[in-house]
């Protein structure tokens, strides 16, 4: 059974970078067609597609957080990386990494999710 | 940006009564929709892919059907545990988007 799980700091300061790192077990990152992906959800809003990552390396972004946002992956480890920069209130969000099937690009698999609170 | 409009976004109903949630695409997305359920402080649960393929382990009671731009859900018999907010998701395009989301109580 595959499991994600996110980790990093809950509390950022404004204008800093965002980390987060999702840990996979229960399978390789790398075996499979998969994209693994980050998604976020400010409290009591919709969800939002953060970008993904495939095991190549090849990254999508969503445009509106393009040009602050770094998604890696590290398959010696298992886990793939958030880096988002510059940020502000607005990203004060819970933030949840997970799997997209290739056959229907759904999101079968999801960690527990995890608050970052942007404040000084 | 393809923009995905729920309605209603949110809705009462009595244990047992038939729900249906509506979901309509800013452009043509053929079937590749998606939607997901997420309770409470919990993280979304995909339902149904290809807007009407049951995921493994899904109650049939979960229904879902449509193409192009209009797609609709369904619970045909609503269950307490069914409480939750449900969302759909295209995945035609990038960046993937997901519907405002419709939030379902019990009367």
């Amino acid at each position: 059974q595959v499991q994600l799980q996110e980790s990093g700091p809950g509390l950022v300061k404004p204008s800093q970078t965002l980390s987060l790192t999702c840990t996979v077990s229960g399978g390789s990152i790398s075996s499979g067609s998969y994209y693994w992906s980050w998604i976020r959800q400010p409290a009591g809003k919709g969800l939002e597609w953060i970008g993904r990552i495939y095991t190549s390396g090849s990254t999508n972004y969503n445009p509106s957080l393009k040009s602050r946002v770094t998604i890696s992956v590290d398959t010696s480890k298992n886990q793939f990386s958030l880096k988002l920069s510059s940020v502000t209130a607005a990203d004060t969000a819970v933030y949840y990494c997970a799997r997209e099937s290739p056959s229907h690009s759904g999101y079968d698999y999801w960690g527990q999710g995890t608050l970052v609170t942007v404040s000084s | 940006d393809i923009q995905m409009t729920q309605s209603p976004s949110s809705l009462s109903a009595s244990v047992g009564d038939r729900v249906t949630i509506t979901c309509q695409a800013s452009q043509d997305i053929s079937n590749y929709l998606n939607w997901y359920q997420q309770k409470p402080g919990k993280a979304p649960k995909l339902l149904i892919y290809d807007a009407s393929n049951l995921e493994t382990g899904v109650p049939s009671r979960f229904s879902g059907s449509g193409s192009g731009t209009d797609f609709t859900f369904t619970i045909s018999s609503l269950q307490p545990e069914d409480i939750a907010t449900y969302y759909c998701q295209q995945y035609d395009n990038l960046p993937r988007t997901f519907g405002q989301g419709t939030k379902v109580e019990i009367k």
